[in-house]
């Protein structure tokens, strides 16, 4: 199986900050990999896919980006509704596997 | 719109069984891949299971093979998880999902507690 590594487990920040949240594939997946955003006691929700690709409806702050093993999630200017927890997952080879999430707390 | 609905969670002794039920609407189920995915509480995410829009092709997480089944009846556009030989690791809350490369729409999740 494909191991995600998600570097940081927990970070703080504070409203408008630019956030950089990473993942790491143990091995080469191309550009699938996908990020998703889980606020306290709600389903995930799908915020990129394809590694740089906006789901329709999610603000443009978000952005992906890498390709191969290491990949990136951007928000540009955080915002009140953004502090949720954040994980990447691979889509390249069954199972489909996540990172363990990184959750982005109030500074 | 999109709409997937968990129901069936509850608490259940270990060794014991319980049926998962997902009602999904809004999009043309059939054709539509599906996968359960749990999440122990305070916990990170891990698939469980996924089943074509056929029923032809399944595959299962090594943690449930054997112990979990899933199917569909796309006459009710319904998904299920029957899970048998529960263990205190299955405890978590188990979500449905419209899955192929992504996975785009999730139900809002039922709880299974199993517990002595």
């Amino acid at each position: 199986d494909i191991q995600m590594t998600q570097s940081r487990s927990s970070l703080s920040a504070s409203v408008g900050d630019r956030v950089t949240i990473t993942c790491r594939a143990s091995q080469s997946i191309s550009s699938y990999l996908n990020w998703y955003q889980q606020q306290p006691g709600r389903a995930p929700k799908l915020l990129i896919y394809g590694a740089s690709s906006l789901q329709d409806g999610v603000p443009s702050r978000f952005s992906g980006s890498g390709s191969g093993t290491d990949f990136t999630l951007t928000i540009s200017s955080l915002q009140p509704e953004d502090f949720a927890t954040y994980y990447c997952q691979q889509s390249y080879s069954l199972p489909q596997t996540f990172g363990q999430g990184t959750k982005v707390e109030i500074k | 719109q999109v709409q997937l609905v968990e129901s069936g969670g509850g608490l259940v002794k270990p060794g014991g069984s319980l049926r998962l039920s997902c009602a999904a609407s809004g999009f043309t189920f059939s054709d539509s891949y599906m996968s359960w995915i749990r999440q122990v509480a305070g916990k990170g995410l891990e698939w469980v299971a996924h089943i074509s829009g056929s029923g032809n092709s399944i595959l299962y997480a090594d943690s449930v093979k054997g112990r979990f089944t899933i199917s569909r009846d796309n006459a009710k556009n319904s998904l299920y998880l029957q899970m048998k030989s529960l263990r205190a690791g299955d405890t978590a809350v188990y979500y449905c999902a419209r899955s192929s490369r992504t996975f785009d729409y999730w139900g809002q999740g039922t709880l299974v507690t199993v517990s002595s």
